[in-house]
């Protein structure tokens, strides 16, 4: 498709498990973002990759979240260990530039739910 | 830290009048605002942008003003409709002009906008 593609779209395990979330950004968009929307909430920063250069990490809640972005497309939002707070749809954007330009195009988002 | 807040969580209109959603930031470096609209169970879509050089930006059906003096954002739509029904955030870019990576899109919690027919 010609958008941002987010898997699983919904996600229930228990607490203390390992999940990976996917996204698949625009074709030949550079910047990747992900997001962490609680219910009720606004959009909270996680983690920002602009092309080759070094992931801006500072939004990570924890050390239990970890992300990559491999050949400049594909990224794989990680949470170890997870716990309940940890319940929220995960939201992934990318946009053409970088993180200044402001339209962001996201993905429907994965909804974790941890028990 | 400073952020980006909504005056209302919720605001209901009738169908055909015009919708003002409110939002007031505090950071003054802020540069760079944008609206997003949420519908039920899918991501965010850009509306609308403004930068800080502008007081007023028209699209369509949708305008925003900005007013710097205030730190104040609104977002206008003129004669809602159902379609318009959805949450409504803004965003601040606070510009980081020394690329210490410090810049980026701050979000607020939203306005759901309730449209009665």
């Amino acid at each position: 498709g010609a958008g941002v593609s987010q898997s699983p779209s919904n996600k229930v395990t228990e607490k203390g498990k390992d999940v990976e979330l996917r996204c698949d950004p625009i074709s030949g968009h550079t910047a990747l973002y992900w997001y962490r929307q609680s219910l009720g909430q606004g959009l909270e920063f996680l983690i920002y990759f602009q092309g080759n250069s070094a992931p801006d990490k500072s939004g990570l809640p924890s050390d239990r979240f970890s992300a990559e972005r491999t050949g400049g497309s594909v990224s794989t939002l990680t949470i170890q260990r997870t716990q309940q707070e940890d319940s929220a749809v995960y939201l992934c954007a990318s946009s053409l530039f970088g993180r200044n330009t402001g339209e962001l195009f996201f993905g429907e988002g994965s909804r974790l739910t941890v028990l | 830290g400073e952020s980006v807040g909504l005056h209302l969580p919720t605001l209901s209109v009738q169908e055909g009048d015009n919708s003002i959603i409110n939002c007031a930031y505090s950071n003054s470096a802020s540069d760079y605002f944008i609206w997003y609209k949420q519908e039920s169970g899918k991501g965010p879509q850009f509306i609308i942008d403004i930068r800080s050089n502008m007081d007023k930006r028209q699209g369509q059906r949708v305008t925003v003003l900005l007013n710097k003096t205030v730190k104040h954002l609104s977002l206008q739509i003129a004669a809602t409709q159902p379609g318009d029904s959805a949450v409504y955030f803004c965003a601040e870019n606070i510009h980081d002009a020394s690329g210490g990576g410090a810049d980026g899109l701050t979000f607020g919690k939203g306005t759901h906008l309730i449209i009665q027919p």
